[in-house]
């Protein structure tokens, strides 16, 4: 089955500075989504990229995706205190939506 | 818009014991997970409807596990017995279906629910 993988697991940063993190996967997807998922919460959806996309902005994120790599990275600009967070990449392929392990990043004020 | 609504919060059982979490998903909203995530790890697929018919249950532990969705709305998650790898949060989530009934789009998750089994 499709999982994406993420890259970095742990990340800490400055605030300010920009966070990225990658994801692969090993099969083909519809589209490839991006969650954040705070500390006791539900995950919510930041932004999703279709298979036929390269890049997609939403405000201070940027996602890229490489089909032919099977990668996704997500960069967050700017990155502020409330982005403290687990982020997670979900692969979509037939009909089925797969997540990987996620990334625990840290902003210090 | 009100949200996914999971009940309840916190569970706290013993081995062997029964546990049932419920779901109401967003109004409108046609496909509904059951998602499993232990701690550290990402959320797995337990289960998924399309209205009140099954589409995925591959990964269900259907010898402890049963999930129903009657009328197409609500859904409930029982685990009987319980063991101690089952502590995890169970999420919720509800989708809209697609064209062609397929899904296509964003999940829209609960706040879930904390199973602790001692």
């Amino acid at each position: 089955s499709q999982q994406g993988e993420e890259d970095p697991q742990a990340l800490s940063i400055q605030e300010g500075e920009n966070a990225t993190m990658n994801c692969s996967y090993k099969t083909s997807i519809n589209n490839l989504q991006w969650y954040r998922q705070n500390s006791g919460r539900g995950l919510v959806h930041l932004i999703l990229i279709r298979s036929n996309e390269r890049e997609k902005h939403s405000g201070r994120l940027r996602v890229t995706l490489d089909t032919s790599k099977k990668s996704s990275s997500l960069l967050i600009t700017a990155s502020r205190a409330a982005d403290t967070a687990s982020y997670f990449c979900a692969t979509n392929g037939n009909n089925r939506l797969a997540f990987g392990k996620g990334n625990q990043v840290v902003v210090i004020p | 818009e009100a949200g996914v609504a999971q009940s309840p919060r916190y569970k706290i059982i013993e081995k062997r014991q029964s546990v049932a979490f419920w779901c109401n998903p967003i109004s409108g909203h046609a496909t509904l997970y059951w998602y499993q995530q232990i701690l550290g790890q990402g959320p797995k697929l337990l289960i998924q409807f399309q209205n009140n018919g099954v589409v995925d249950d591959s990964q269900l532990p259907k010898d402890r596990f049963s999930a129903e969705r009657l009328k197409g709305v609500d859904s409930t998650l029982k685990i009987q017995p319980a063991k101690l790898e089952d502590s995890a949060v169970y999420l919720c989530a509800s989708s809209l279906m697609g064209s062609a009934g397929l899904y296509t789009g964003e999940l829209f998750f609960g706040e879930g629910s904390r199973l602790t089994v001692l």
